[in-house]
């Protein structure tokens, strides 16, 4: 068990709708990260939040937006859902420094159908 | 569970021999590096670290060797076990607080 817990674990939703994920990052981890999964792309990096501030931005689509609250908990938004969506999104956090491991959540299966 | 990037290099050992699993990383300024392994169904568990200070670096059963002058990682296990059965993946940052990360090898451990 990492620390890093994600809810829900699957979601099945149609396209075009919105669906939220949730992250809860390790205690005392200040770095929250996402992190999207499909078979053809591998992991590929959303976005990373720092104690609720944005830090950095990877391949993320406007119509995906993410926010990081006091109590460090992060959220991503995913909206007008495609087909295409569908992966496994995965939360890790990490300490302060730019270069702390991150540890991962257990993820959460998105199915667009 | 499901399967992570099927068509992902595999690498087929009997159990109780060493498995090699190698990482070509793309930059040069990258400064850290990490392997993760992942089971079907889970999330990516850390395994090892190393920086770019060092060429070797040593933990329970794995080992990870850096050579920066080819941008190559590799990751040793000694004495596979079933329970090493998953998809490694290489992590590489330069840094800027974003990692990239490897395509992955699945490793099959053969009873």
């Amino acid at each position: 068990d990492s620390g890093v817990t994600q809810t829900p674990k699957h979601l099945i939703t149609a396209t075009g709708q919105r669906v939220t994920l949730r992250c809860s990052p390790r205690s005392g981890d200040l770095s929250v990260y996402w992190y999207q999964q499909s078979l053809d792309q591998g992991l590929q990096f959303l976005i990373q939040y720092y104690n609720g501030e944005e830090r950095a931005k990877g391949n993320i689509l406007e119509r995906f937006s993410a926010q990081q609250f006091p109590d460090l908990h992060s959220e991503l938004n995913l909206s007008s859902l495609e087909l295409g969506d569908s992966a496994l999104y995965f939360c890790a956090s990490s300490g302060q420094g730019n270069l702390e491991t991150q540890y991962f959540g257990p993820g959460t299966r998105l199915l667009v159908l | 569970g499901e399967s992570v990037g099927l068509h992902l290099p595999t690498l087929s050992v009997q159990e109780g021999d060493n498995s090699i699993i190698n990482c070509a990383y793309s930059n040069s300024a990258s400064d850290y590096f990490i392997w993760y392994k992942q089971e079907s169904g889970k999330g990516p568990q850390f395994i090892i670290d190393i920086r770019s200070n060092m060429d070797k670096r040593q933990g329970q059963r794995v080992t990870v060797l850096l050579n920066k002058t080819v941008k190559h990682l590799s990751l040793q296990i000694a004495a596979t076990q079933p329970g090493d059965s998953a998809v490694y993946f290489c992590a590489e940052n330069k840094g800027t607080y974003k990692y990239i990360f490897g395509t992955g090898t699945r490793l099959k451990v053969l009873a």
